[in-house]
């Protein structure tokens, strides 16, 4: 399935460079997530936007930074990043949420991320 | 809080045989939403089957089904007739009703399907 594609799938970076993560979904979608997927550990759900606007920001250190140009683009922006921040990085695309309605969430392929 | 837990972290299973894996939840909520997801090596995180805690039936989809026990919250995944694409880790995340776009995810089950 090519619903949801993330680039890059690999990204080796120093602890002082800047780089940025993207995601794109061809689904129709007006929902978007980020995930840090960690070994070992639960997904852990970092950024909402629902029709373009953060409605969730799970307590992420400001080094992680989002951007969400419209409905089916989403980029996460790193910079100064640790060697804890090495992660897979998931993004996630649903029709947005509405109460006691549940819109499945649809995955990318990921970004494996190693903070040198 | 809302907490998810896999205790089986790998399981192994014989081509075309049956496997069972499990999930224990926890919640105040009297309506929410429970999946399974599998991550095959591709890393690319699939839905399985999702099931409304409302409906009592328990939800098929071709050879997986899940027994769903509410009073318990417990929410099984069953396999039958494994095959070699099963091979993947499988997460069971939960939903509440109020914050639908929330997912909480259990540490997941690693399953090895053997020819």
């Amino acid at each position: 399935e090519t619903g949801v594609t993330q680039t890059p799938r690999h990204l080796v970076m120093g602890m002082t460079n800047k780089k940025s993560l993207k995601c794109e979904q061809h689904l129709g979608h007006n929902a978007m997530y980020w995930y840090k997927q960690s070994a070992k550990k639960p997904l852990e759900l970092m950024f909402v936007y629902n029709f373009k606007e953060q409605t969730e920001n799970n307590s992420v250190p400001s080094r992680f930074s989002p951007e969400c140009p419209n409905s089916s683009h989403l980029f996460l922006h790193l910079h100064t990043l640790q060697p804890e921040d090495s992660a897979l990085y998931l993004c996630a695309s649903s029709q947005a949420p509405y109460i006691d309605s549940n819109q499945p969430q649809h995955f990318g392929d990921g970004t494996r991320l190693s903070i040198l | 809080a809302q907490t998810v837990t896999q205790s089986q972290p790998e399981m192994s299973v014989q081509e075309a045989e049956t496997v069972t894996l499990s999930c224990t939840y926890d919640t105040s909520e009297s309506n929410y939403y429970l999946f399974w997801y599998k991550q095959p090596p591709s890393r690319q995180m699939i839905l399985v089957i999702r099931q409304e805690a409302y409906k009592q039936q328990n939800a098929t989809e071709n050879r997986f089904s899940v027994n769903f026990q509410k009073a318990a919250k417990s929410f099984s995944l069953k396999i039958s007739d494994s095959q070699l694409g099963d091979t993947a880790m499988y997460f069971c995340a939960f939903s509440p009703p109020y914050n639908t776009d929330k997912l909480i995810f259990g540490t997941g089950t690693r399953l090895q399907v053997f020819p």
